[in-house]
C-alpha cells in the first residue's frame, strides 16, 4: 500500500532554516509531490509541488533527489508564524482514492 | 483568500439529527472534494464530484450523504450520526480533473472547515 512518511514533530527557533523531509517509496512515474500548510481550524494552504531536482517560490523550496523516493522541503529563516502542520501529498496513480496525506509534520517555532 | 467557504463553522448535533453542511467555491473550478480530519490522524477523502459526477466514494458509511448541485456548490448530509464522527470536515475544490480524472499537478484549495460534534 503506498503511502508517505513523514517525522511527527520537529522544533525550531526563529531565523534557522528548517527542512522536513517525507518518504514515498512507491511514489509513480507521473506523481507529483505537494506540500501543503496547515494552521489550527483552517484548511490545508499550498505551498510548493514538484516533480524532481529543485523547486523555489517566495517561500519554500522543494529538493526532491534522483530516485525520487522522498523528498524535502526547506523553509528558510523561520518565524513564529511559520508554527503549523506540514503535509507532503503524492499525487499516487491509480485514482481519487490513491490522494494519501502523510500524517502531517507539527513544527514548532520557537522565539 | 482561498476562495471556497463552509458554512456553519461550528456544529454540535445529537445522534438523531439530521443536519447539512455547505461548500461554496468562488474560483471556477470543476472538481470539489470533502475530507475528514479527526484528531491525530492524516486527512481521509470522502468524496470527490468532478463536473458535478461523484466519481469517488471511500467506502464512506450511508449516514453521511454528498450532494452537488452545481460546480460551485457541495453539500453533506448528516443522520444518525455516532460519535466517532466528530471530526473537522474540510471542503476542497481544484481546478481542472483532467479527462483521467484527478492529475497529481492538481492544486487543491481547501476551505475553513466545519467542526462537528455529535453528542
Amino acid at each position: 500500500l503506498a503511502k508517505t512518511t513523514q517525522p511527527i514533530s520537529m522544533d525550531s527557533y526563529e531565523g534557522q532554516e528548517v527542512n522536513i523531509t517525507c518518504s514515498h517509496n512507491n511514489i509513480a512515474t507521473n506523481d507529483y509531490i505537494t506540500w501543503y500548510q496547515q494552521f489550527p481550524s483552517q484548511g490545508p494552504r499550498f505551498i510548493i509541488q514538484g516533480y524532481k531536482t529543485k523547486v523555489t517560490n517566495e517561500v519554500a523550496s522543494l529538493f526532491i533527489p534522483a530516485d525520487r523516493k522522498s523528498s524535502t522541503l526547506s523553509l528558510p529563516r523561520v518565524s513564529l508564524s511559520d508554527t503549523a502542520v506540514y503535509y507532503c501529498l503524492v499525487g499516487f496513480s491509480g485514482g481519487y482514492n490513491k490522494l494519501i496525506f502523510g500524517a502531517g509534520t507539527r513544527l514548532a517555532v520557537h522565539p | 483568500e482561498t476562495g471556497v467557504t463552509q458554512t456553519p463553522r461550528h456544529l454540535v448535533m445529537g445522534m438523531t439529527n439530521k443536519k447539512s453542511l455547505k461548500c461554496e467555491q468562488h474560483l471556477g473550478h470543476n472538481a470539489m472534494y470533502w475530507y475528514k480530519q479527526s484528531a491525530k490522524k492524516p486527512l481521509e477523502l470522502m468524496f470527490v464530484y468532478s463536473l458535478e459526477e461523484r466519481v469517488e466514494n471511500n467506502s464512506v458509511p450511508s449516514r453521511f450523504s454528498p450532494e452537488c448541485p452545481n460546480s460551485s456548490h457541495l453539500f453533506l448530509h448528516l443522520h444518525t450520526l455516532q460519535p466517532e464522527d466528530s471530526a473537522l470536515y474540510l471542503c476542497a475544490s481544484s481546478q481542472d480533473p483532467g479527462l483521467a480524472g484527478f492529475s497529481s499537478t492538481d492544486t487543491q484549495y481547501f476551505g475553513p472547515g466545519t467542526r462537528l460534534t455529535v453528542l
